[in-house]
């Protein structure tokens, strides 16, 4: 069966520090993959896709990036955080939209 | 741009009762999807549906895509307090295998009181 991790679950950065956030998934071979950012009042918003090894498709300017260097790792980074950083960040793999997404169990960051 | 509106965004409903909650656009989605959240934790797929009229049940929860592929229903029948979440309505856009990801609407906040 498949499987995502995604780490830390919690993590609590100074304003201008960088950032790293892993995700994983196992038993499947070609995943998409997303990270997806949920803001209290505000729903679950596009960061990033990618449909295979080093391709990434950004869907919202920012402070942020992302890389795929292995088929099954989605990392998201920035270089300096910034307060409006702070979000309930979710990585989550499909084998194309009909299917249905498969989500981590998220990262609360906070950005003081 | 909110392409996606779920209403209501909060109901507290004691256990038993019936409950209806909307998910509504004026867009076209190739399908539709609901997801169930619980607080800090990463939102689990219900169900999809893909075709205008269609309707799934699962368990007590039923679910109803619209003709025009615009809006969908989560009817829970009998609800029980572990039915309490977040209910996510996710459209796509374009091919049902696409890549590009979905848009979800703001989420209904459920609460079945004992």
């Amino acid at each position: 069966s498949q499987t995502i991790h995604q780490w830390p679950a919690t993590l609590v950065q100074p304003v201008g520090s960088p950032l790293s956030l892993e995700c994983t998934v196992e038993g499947t071979s070609n995943p998409n993959l997303y990270w997806y950012r949920q803001a209290a009042g505000r729903g679950l918003q596009l960061l990033f896709y990618s449909v295979g090894i080093g391709q990434i498709s950004s869907e919202v300017p920012q402070n942020l990036s992302a890389s795929r260097p292995q088929d099954r790792q989605f990392i998201l980074s920035s270089k300096k955080l910034l307060l409006s950083d702070s979000g309930f960040y979710l990585c989550a793999w499909s084998r194309g939209r009909i299917y249905g997404y498969t989500f981590g169990s998220g990262t609360r960051l906070t950005v003081v | 741009t909110q392409l996606l509106e779920q209403s209501p965004q909060f109901l507290s409903i004691q256990e038993g009762e019936n409950l209806t909650v909307y998910c509504n656009s004026s867009s076209v989605f190739s399908s539709l999807q609901w997801y169930r959240q619980e607080p800090g934790e990463g939102p689990v797929l219900l169900v999809t549906v893909v075709t205008g009229g269609e309707v799934k049940k699962l368990k007590r929860l039923t679910f109803q895509f619209g003709d025009a592929r615009k809006d969908s229903s989560l009817h829970i029948t009998a609800a029980q307090p572990g039915d309490t979440g977040l209910y996510l309505c996710a459209g796509a856009r374009g091919s049902g295998g696409g890549a590009d990801g979905l848009t979800f609407g703001k989420g209904t906040h459920l609460i079945i009181q004992p």
